[in-house]
C-alpha cells in the first residue's frame, strides 16, 4: 500500500530538548515536505526536498532543520524545542517535479512543547 | 497582507446546494493553483489542480482561476454530507507550496 508514514504520531516534551519526528515513503517520490498546522494560519511549509541532498526552506524554517539522505526518509529535527512550536505537523510526498502531480500527506504528527 | 487569502467560514449549506468557495492572492508567479479536502484528524488530499485561467471540471467540482483579477474558486455542486470537510485552496511557486487559511465547509442533510 502506497503511503507516507510518520512517528511518533504523539509527543509532549519539555522546552530545549531535542527532538526528531521521522517521516518515511514507500513511492520512490523524490520531492518531500514539512508543514505545519496551526488554527487560523492553516498550513504551512517549513521545508522542502526536491531530491536526495536537496533541499530548500519553506516559509516557516526557523527553529527546525531537516536532511535528506535516503530517498524514502526525511526527518524533521527541533534541535531546542520551544513552546511556540506546539503544532499538528505533516510530511508529505508527490513524484516529479510540479504539483500537477498528487501530494500524499502522512498522518500527522502533533506536538505539545511545554 | 498574506499572500494567499481564503475565508475560514464556517460555512453550513443544505444537501443539493451549490457551494462556492474562493482564494485571492497577491503574488503573481504562482504557477499551479490547487484545492485540497482536509477530513478532520486526516492529513489533505488533492482535489484538483489547474495551471491556466480558466475552468477545470471533474465530476461535482469546478476549480476556476482568473489570473488578471488573482482569484481561484471551487465550486460544488449537488453537495452532500459527505463533503463536509475543511477546504484548502494552495498556490505553488517552483517547490514552495502556499496554502489558504481553509474553509470549513458543513453539508446538512
Amino acid at each position: 500500500e502506497a503511503q507516507v508514514t510518520q512517528n511518533p504520531r504523539y509527543l509532549i516534551t519539555v522546552t530545549g530538548k531535542k527532538l526528531t519526528v521521522t517521516c518515511s515513503q514507500n513511492m520512490n517520490h523524490e520531492y518531500m515536505s514539512w508543514y505545519r498546522q496551526d488554527p487560523g494560519l492553516g498550513l504551512r511549509q517549513i521545508y522542502y526536498s526536491m531530491n536526495v541532498e536537496v533541499t530548500d526552506k519553506g516559509d516557516v524554517p526557523e527553529g527546525y532543520k531537516v536532511s535528506r539522505k535516503e530517498k524514502r526518509n526525511f526527518p524533521l529535527i527541533l534541535e531546542s524545542p520551544s513552546p511556540n512550536q506546539t503544532s499538528l505537523y505533516f510530511c508529505a510526498s508527490r513524484a516529479g517535479g510540479t504539483f500537477q502531480e498528487t501530494q500524499y500527506f502522512g498522518p500527522g504528527t502533533r506536538l505539545l512543547v511545554l | 497582507q498574506k499572500e494567499v487569502e481564503q475565508d475560514p467560514g464556517p460555512l453550513s449549506v443544505p444537501e443539493g446546494a451549490i457551494v462556492s468557495l474562493n482564494c485571492t492572492y497577491s503574488n503573481s508567479a504562482f504557477q499551479y493553483f490547487m484545492w485540497y479536502r482536509q477530513y478532520s484528524r486526516k492529513g489533505p488530499e488533492l482535489l484538483m489542480y489547474t495551471y491556466s485561467s480558466g475552468n477545470k471540471e471533474d465530476g461535482r467540482f469546478t476549480a476556476q482561476v482568473d489570473k488578471s483579477s488573482k482569484y481561484i474558486s471551487l465550486f460544488i455542486r449537488d453537495s452532500q454530507p459527505s463533503d463536509s470537510a475543511t477546504y484548502l485552496c494552495a498556490m505553488s511557486l517552483g517547490g514552495k507550496l502556499i496554502f489558504g487559511q481553509g474553509t470549513e465547509l458543513s453539508v446538512k442533510p
